[in-house]
């Protein structure tokens, strides 16, 4: 099985960065996956890593150890429109699937 | 480019009553999944398909069928739906990258709000 655990609620304010985390237990590792879910909205894609290190896409940073079992959401310069739901999800070699974890549910304030 | 469409958007269902939720997406892509997401909660896989003709099961499957005739639709059907099957639905489609060591990310529909009363 999967164990994946991420955070449930972190509050931040406008302008600041901050650090999403997420730790998983899996077997066939293939790579995980951020997305961010507005609330009664879909989930949309924002990053995906596979080999350790860091991926930079703008305001957004994702890091992955795959030996630690442990990924980081990293938002900078943060915005009201980034208030959301942030989910991690491990994938894994079998037809492409994705176990999610149960969500980090992001406030940012003025 | 519609993306993933799912239909209805909203149901509201008696205990016992059956129905289908439809999605049909338009990007060609391999595999199609379905999720359910209860308050507070992750996505949780009920059903997902790597192909036309083919259906697996998930992590929660039960109480619940799948069918992909076509590569471009997958349907989800509740048979007798309980009250437990109150969620949010939502269906997703990713494509195969070709690469066993790469996978791709999952493009998602709107979502379908079903109440069991």
């Amino acid at each position: 099985g999967q164990n994946i655990d991420q955070p449930t609620e972190m509050t931040a304010t406008e302008g600041a960065i901050v650090q999403i985390n997420c730790t998983y237990q899996t077997s066939g590792f293939n790579g995980l996956f951020w997305y961010q879910q507005h609330a009664g909205e879909a989930p949309t894609f924002l990053s995906y890593n596979v080999l350790d290190g860091l991926e930079e896409k703008g305001r957004f940073s994702s890091f992955l150890s795959r030996s630690k079992g442990y990924s980081y959401l990293l938002l900078k310069e943060l915005q009201m429109k980034d208030s959301a739901s942030y989910l991690c999800a491990v994938s894994t070699t079998n037809a492409g699937k994705s176990t999610f974890g149960d969500g980090t549910t992001l406030t940012v304030k003025p | 480019n519609a993306g993933v469409t799912q239909t209805p958007k909203f149901r509201v269902l008696k205990t016992g009553q059956s129905m289908t939720l439809l999605c049909a997406q338009d990007m060609n892509h391999e595999y199609m999944y379905w999720y359910r997401q209860d308050p507070g909660m992750g996505l949780r896989l009920i059903h997902y398909s790597v192909g036309e003709g083919t259906t697996a099961k998930g992590e929660v499957p039960d109480g619940y069928n799948v069918s992909r005739l076509k590569k471009q639709n997958f349907l989800l059907g509740l048979e007798s739906a309980a009250p437990s099957q109150t969620s949010v639905y939502f269906c997703a489609s990713s494509f195969d990258s070709g690469r066993a060591a790469m996978n791709t990310e999952a493009f998602f529909g709107q979502g379908t709000r079903l109440t069991v009363v």
